[in-house]
């Protein structure tokens, strides 16, 4: 068991871009959960899966934000046309469908110039 | 709304001197309750966490957290800090499949 990984670890992007981050969760978990982390803040949720269907999404997560885990395994977020307001870390997370803990992984950290 | 609050956004101690890291919650249902450390540049790792049972929870590096209902808080504890505990630390809740988190503590450890 390697733990959740996420890939790119940093992302550096121009405004108006397109980027997708990709996910892989702990192999037996069938939740996987995505959060945004700023600055000085702490994590806020975006939303979840439990195997391929989407079951929350947050307010946070506007029309240009999209996740998709189509086979109930990795995930990827997309966001399109970045704004600077998207720097951020994204974490990721997963857990079996009977536990409250989630494990997360190492964060792809977003910079829009 | 449910919601996490972290009083100190940051809090300098000296080496091996004993450290509290405030946490209250509101939440007027059964409570799980988490801390989690991320050092720099890194993901979150759970330090320990209340489910049920005993109200004192510990962790295996000398960390402990009481979880107390009446004063809606789960203070984090330390006796003794070394230099390595430098991090942020989260409070979070559980609710309805999403961890809620507090805004952070920020331990800065000096020798």
């Amino acid at each position: 068991d390697t733990g959740v990984s996420q890939d790119p670890r940093h992302k550096i992007t121009k405004r108006g871009q397109n980027v997708t981050f990709r996910c892989d969760p702990i192999s037996e978990h069938n939740r996987l959960y995505w959060y945004r982390q700023t600055l000085g803040q702490g994590p806020e949720f975006l939303t979840y899966f439990q195997n391929e269907a989407q079951l929350e999404k947050s307010r946070l997560l506007s029309d240009r934000f999209s996740a998709e885990r189509p086979k109930g395994s990795f995930s990827t977020l997309e966001i399109q046309r970045t704004e600077q307001g998207d720097s951020a870390m994204y974490l990721c997370a997963s857990s079996p469908e009977w536990e409250v803990e989630q494990y997360f992984g190492p964060g792809t950290r977003l910079t829009v110039t | 709304a449910q919601s996490v609050t972290q009083l100190d956004s940051q809090v300098p101690v000296f080496e091996e001197a004993p450290v509290e890291l405030r946490c209250n919650y509101s939440s007027s249902v059964s409570v799980y309750l988490f801390w989690y450390v991320q050092y720099p540049n890194q993901g979150l790792q759970l330090l320990l966490k209340y489910l049920s049972g005993s109200t004192l929870v510990e962790s295996i590096n000398g960390f402990e957290a009481e979880f107390n209902k009446s004063q809606t808080s789960f203070h984090l504890r330390k006796p003794s800090v070394h230099i390595s505990d430098t991090a942020e630390y989260f409070c979070a809740y559980y609710n309805t499949d999403k961890l809620i988190f507090g805004t952070g503590t920020r331990l800065q450890v000096f020798p």
